[in-house]
């Protein structure tokens, strides 16, 4: 099977740092995609890890260890906007092919003033 | 840039009642793909297509059927809609191969609400 946890909710103070985690459980592993949701609207891409380490997009990172089965996505000097749904995702690999994605099933981050 | 379009955004039907949900994309995409979610389960896929002509079966695709006669449009149908079966069902694209890191581009959603 595969499977993906990650915390169901998070709080944090406008311009603080917050790391989202997320583990998974897959038979192979291509890698760990981040994506954002606003108020149940469409979901949006943020980032991809093929490999280890760190991946920066602006206030966003993404970090990856495959060997932990383990990645998170960190939000530097959060901002009222960036209160959403937060989902990590893997392909799920079958016959060679990645042609599904898996989504862990969402952590809410809520931004406080 | 309109991206990927659903039709109709929101829909309230009885039980045992059928409807269809298009999705239309116009980024050339080959994959597309049509999810469900529900409250603090995140998005479980129903059916998807790789390309014009085919589908396969997601994780959740019993009670929907889907039809890609056109690359860009993707069809979910509910023969006989049950209440379980509301939900907010979220169709998507992304191209071809990249051994499933590429982007996948969402459409705005279709709230069903079956009563």
């Amino acid at each position: 099977g595969q499977s993906l946890e990650q915390p169901s909710e998070v709080t944090a103070v406008e311009g603080a740092i917050v790391q989202i985690n997320c583990t998974y459980q897959t038979s192979g592993f291509y890698g760990l995609s981040w994506y954002q949701q606003h108020d149940g609207g469409a979901p949006t891409f943020l980032s991809y890890n093929g490999l280890d380490g760190l991946e920066e997009t602006g206030r966003f990172s993404s970090f990856l260890s495959r060997s932990d089965s383990y990645g998170y996505l960190l939000l530097q000097e959060l901002q009222m906007k960036d209160s959403a749904s937060y989902f990590c995702a893997v392909p799920l690999i079958s016959s060679g092919s990645a042609r599904q994605l898996t989504f862990g099933s969402g952590t809410q981050l809520t931004v406080l003033p | 840039n309109a991206g990927v379009t659903q039709t109709p955004k929101f829909r309230v039907l009885k039980t045992g009642q059928s409807m269809t949900l298009l999705c239309a994309q116009d980024m050339n995409h080959e994959y597309m793909y049509w999810y469900r979610q529900d409250p603090g389960m995140g998005l479980r896929l129903i059916h998807y297509s790789v390309g014009e002509g085919t589908t396969a079966k997601g994780e959740v695709p019993d009670g929907y059927n889907v039809s890609r006669l056109k690359k860009q449009n993707f069809l979910l149908g509910l023969e006989s809609a049950a209440p379980s079966q509301t939900s907010v069902y979220f169709c998507a694209s992304r191209e071809r191969g990249k051994r499933g890191t590429g982007e996948l581009f969402f459409g705005e959603g279709s709230r069903l609400t079956v009563l």
